[in-house]
């Protein structure tokens, strides 16, 4: 069974860049069709996504965070990656890496967040 | 796409049923005939993970007392018999367009 796990920075200061790793266990990352996703929850808040890339290396983002965003994919570490630029305290929250899959039989597009890091918080503070 | 949950919070007795409402602000009617609308429930310090898919189907492994029903902007996930184990936050999601969007999520309290 596939297992991710996010690492990075605890600790971040404002108008720097967050990177984050996730690295998958149990499956390699270039393989079959997954969705590499990102997904940020502030404390006591509800989810957001940020954004993912595709077993292909195709991207979306959220728009809310596009500009700032870049998530890829590192097949020789079996990682993908999340870079957050210019950080502000609303930026403050727990990070999910997470793996969209489809389901036999259903549209090829669709994806469900099927396996989860355990989630790394980051806070954005001088 | 604008996801809105309701109730915020939601105290159950254990036994009873329990309904939850998510409603968005546009169709989430694809043309394949699925309605793009996913459950999901965290459990306290757990990551979340998935109830329902495409508004009505159980994924593996979840008990049948969740259930989900609606169509097109309009959504619930009922619970027959509320048990312990099913305390936490539950979040529908919208998967028809990126961006991805959640509700802001019901709190689901045992009495």
């Amino acid at each position: 069974q596939v297992q991710l796990q996010e690492s990075g920075p605890g600790l971040v200061k404002p108008s720097q860049t967050l990177a984050l790793t996730c690295t998958v266990s149990g499956g390699s990352i270039s393989s079959g069709s997954h969705y590499w996703s990102w997904i940020r929850q502030p404390a006591g808040k509800g989810l957001e996504w940020i954004g993912r890339i595709y077993t292909s290396g195709s991207t979306k983002y959220n728009p809310s965070l596009k500009s700032r965003v870049t998530v890829s994919l590192d097949t020789s570490k079996n990682q993908f990656s999340l870079k957050l630029s210019s950080m502000t305290a609303t930026d403050t929250a727990v990070y999910y890496c997470a793996r969209g899959d489809g389901i036999p039989g259903y549209n090829s597009g669709w994806y469900y967040f099927a396996s989860w890091g355990q989630g790394t918080l980051v806070t954005v503070s001088s | 796409i604008v996801m809105t949950q309701s109730p915020l919070s939601l105290p159950v007795t254990p036994g009873e049923p329990a309904s939850i409402s998510c409603v968005s602000n546009q169709s989430l009617l694809h043309s394949d005939g699925y309605n793009y609308l996913d459950w999901y429930l965290q459990k306290p310090g757990q990551s979340p993970h998935l109830l329902i898919f495409l508004a009505s189907n159980r994924a593996s492994g979840v008990p049948d007392r969740f259930s989900g029903s609606g169509s097109g902007t309009d959504f619930t996930l009922k619970i027959s018999r509320v048990e312990a184990e099913d305390a936490g936050v539950y979040y529908c999601m919208q998967s028809l367009q990126a961006p991805l969007t959640f509700g802001g999520g019901t709190k689901v309290e045992i009495k």
